[in-house]
């Protein structure tokens, strides 16, 4: 099975700031990665696809890169709407697997 | 619109059976291949199962095999999930999501297995 990781596990940032989360594969997975925003009590939502694409209708502040065992999520200008868990998820081989989350609070 | 809602979920006794439902609407269902996937109480996403858009190949979670049964009715726009021998450990929120990189997910449907 493929194991995912994420860091930070959590952090804390300010409106404004630049945040990045970085998912790790114990093998390579292509692009064969998305990325989730979550918020407490609410579905999944997807941000990017294919490691680096921008789901329609997400803002351009969000963006994905990586490729084979290392990937990032990136928010330029994190906003108050931004603060939730974010999980990446490997769908290359089954049993599909998610990181473990990256919950991103106001500091 | 892509709309996927779960329903079936509630409260059942270790050992009992549930099954839960997805409805599709917005898509050509039976062109999609559709997952489930769980969330225990305060935890992580989990993978559950995986059926391919004609239900001839399905895939399980280790922790799900031999007791949940993924299905589909293409007819109906219908994906389920039989689950047989719940345990404690699958209490969870249930999500049904579409295709292979899950670009869309229904609001969820509680399970609590406790006596």
């Amino acid at each position: 099975d493929i194991q995912m990781t994420q860091s930070p596990s959590s952090l804390s940032a300010s409106v404004g700031d630049r945040v990045t989360i970085t998912c790790r594969a114990s093998q390579g997975i292509r692009n064969d990665l998305g990325w989730y925003q979550q918020k407490p009590g609410k579905a999944p939502k997807r941000l990017i696809y294919a490691a680096s694409s921008l789901q329609s209708g997400v803002p351009s502040r969000f963006s994905g890169s990586g490729s084979g065992t290392e990937f990032t999520l990136t928010i330029s200008s994190l906003q108050p709407e931004d603060f939730a868990t974010y999980y990446c998820l490997q769908h290359n081989s089954y049993p599909f697997t998610f990181g473990p989350g990256t919950k991103v609070d106001i500091k | 619109e892509v709309q996927l809602v779960e329903s079936g979920g509630g409260l059942v006794q270790p050992g009992g059976s549930l099954r839960l439902s997805c409805a599709a609407s917005g898509f050509t269902f039976s062109s999609y291949e559709m997952n489930w996937v769980r969330q225990a109480p305060g935890k992580g996403l989990e993978w559950v199962s995986y059926i391919s858009s004609s239900g001839s190949t399905i895939y399980y979670a280790d922790s799900v095999k031999g007791r949940f049964t993924i299905s589909r009715d293409n007819a109906k726009n219908s994906l389920y999930l039989q689950m047989n021998s719940l345990r404690a450990e699958d209490t969870a929120v249930y999500y049904c999501a579409r295709e292979d990189d899950f670009d869309y997910w229904g609001q969820g449907t509680l399970v609590t297995v406790s006596s």
